[in-house]
């Protein structure tokens, strides 16, 4: 079992750049999270998928956030444009059907300079 | 709405030492607890987790925690620790199926010799 994979682990970019975060659940996993991690507010959900579909994206803080999940095994975190204030560790989740456990992507840490 | 409260935001104990970190929860119905565990540069780690039945749960690592309704606490506790437990420490709340964790602020837990 290869875990959840995230990509890039660290990614540096200009403000105003688009920013695209990648993430890969394990497989037969249904339910995929996005997560932030800040100093200041902690771990906070960005947005879930079931079954590929986008249930909650209450927690995307502005509209230059986006995320898909075209496939069962792919999910992408885009944000454009980048702002300095959107430096943070980025988390993905999966979990199983049924089963409130969360496993961890290792992240990617974004620094927009 | 769930949320997690850990008192805590640092502790430091000396190895071979106990340790006990606080996590108190609000949530409407009967919760599902989780710790994780987050080493530097890392990603988060399952140490144990309660759904039901026995409220002492014990997880990896030596850890265990346990689930008291009426205080609507989830402690974590370990009877000696190691160097290598300096951590930070989340507590979660969440329900049946596939819905997102709702994570506390974490504690960072450092250890001296």
């Amino acid at each position: 079992d290869a875990g959840v994979i995230q990509s890039p682990r660290h990614e540096v970019t200009e403000m105003g750049q688009e920013v695209t975060l990648r993430c890969k659940p394990i497989s037969g996993h249904n339910s995929l999270f996005w997560y932030r991690q800040t100093m200041m507010r902690g771990l906070e959900l960005l947005i879930y998928f079931n079954n590929n579909v986008p249930i909650d994206d209450s927690g995307m803080p502005e509209d230059r956030f986006s995320a898909k999940m075209p496939n069962a095994s792919f999910s992408t975190l885009k944000i454009q444009p980048s702002e300095p204030r959107d430096s943070a560790v980025y988390f993905c989740a999966s979990g199983r059907q049924g089963n409130t456990e969360a496993f961890f992507g290792q992240g990617t840490r974004l620094t927009v300079v | 709405a769930q949320s997690v409260t850990q008192p805590d935001i640092h502790i430091t104990v000396s190895e071979g030492a106990s340790l006990e970190l606080r996590c108190n929860y609000s949530y409407g119905a009967t919760p599902y607890l989780f710790w994780y565990v987050q080493s530097p540069g890392q990603g988060l780690q399952l140490l144990l987790k309660y759904f039901s039945g026995d409220t002492l749960v014990q997880g990896i690592k030596g850890f265990e925690a346990e689930f008291k309704r009426s205080q609507s606490s989830f402690n974590l506790r370990k009877p000696s620790v190691h160097w290598s437990d300096a951590a930070e420490y989340f507590c979660a709340v969440g329900a049946l199926g596939n819905t997102p964790l709702v994570f506390g602020k974490g504690t960072r837990l450092s250890v001296i010799a």
